[in-house]
């Protein structure tokens, strides 16, 4: 059973372009979480999506950041027009399902986009 | 909010010594999760060891402990004979028992075994 898969695992866009980070779960699981990691600092939490809904996106920028879980496929986290200080490692953790048995999910390796 | 802080940002060890690394955290919640990730350099994070915040007995896994105490809404980590392999960045972590139960992360330590 593969854990989860995020590519590419380095990205690298000049800014004004767009950056496509990709992840797909772990097999079984419907939930999807983003995660920003700035140099130096924690992972901070983005969105949570779950098969083709948005059900938190209350650490999304406002603009230029949009995220899908789409019924097919993997998740995809889209920012448009980079900008250096959107330069980090993104980072995609996958559960089963939510509620008093399921914590500690699992993480991907990370996207590390560079912006220059 | 909940947050969640780690006061040291740089700790070194001799091998086959002990550690402890703290972690303080803030919220109004009782029923939640605690937990401590490892990041080597690879940048994979790595679960350590979890708490529920209900359970009063600390948790263990192998040499990793951890000292819950929810009056003081503290949560260190112990490393007993730590190892080369150690290395790492340690985050420790929050979850709410309900809700999107997303992690709120301190903001690391970074933990150097030395040979």
């Amino acid at each position: 059973n593969a854990g989860v898969m995020q590519n590419p695992r380095h990205l690298v866009r000049r800014r004004g372009q767009e950056a496509r980070l990709r992840c797909s779960p772990m097999k079984g699981h419907s939930h999807v979480y983003w995660y920003r990691q700035l140099p130096e600092e924690g992972l901070k939490f983005m969105v949570y999506l779950q098969k083709e809904n948005i059900i938190d996106e209350s650490g999304m920028p406002k603009e230029r950041f949009s995220a899908e879980f789409p019924k097919e496929g993997p998740s995809i986290l889209r920012i448009q027009q980079v900008v250096r200080g959107d330069s980090a490692a993104y980072f995609c953790a996958s559960s089963p399902r939510t509620g008093v048995a399921n914590y500690g999910y699992t993480f991907g390796s990370g996207t590390r986009l560079t912006v220059v | 909010a909940q947050t969640v802080t780690q006061s040291q940002p740089e700790m070194s060890v001799q091998e086959a010594e002990t550690v402890t690394l703290s972690c303080t955290y803030d919220t109004s919640e009782n029923n939640y999760y605690l937990f401590w990730y490892k990041q080597p350099p690879s940048r994979q994070m790595i679960l350590v060891i979890r708490q529920e915040a209900y359970k009063q007995q600390n948790a263990t896994e192998n040499r990793f402990s951890v000292n819950f105490q929810k009056a003081a809404k503290s949560f260190s980590l112990k490393i007993s004979d730590s190892q080369l392999g150690d290395t790492a960045m340690y985050f420790c972590a929050f979850m709410n028992f309900q809700g999107a139960q997303k992690l709120v992360f301190g903001q690391g330590t970074r933990l150097t075994i030395n040979p």
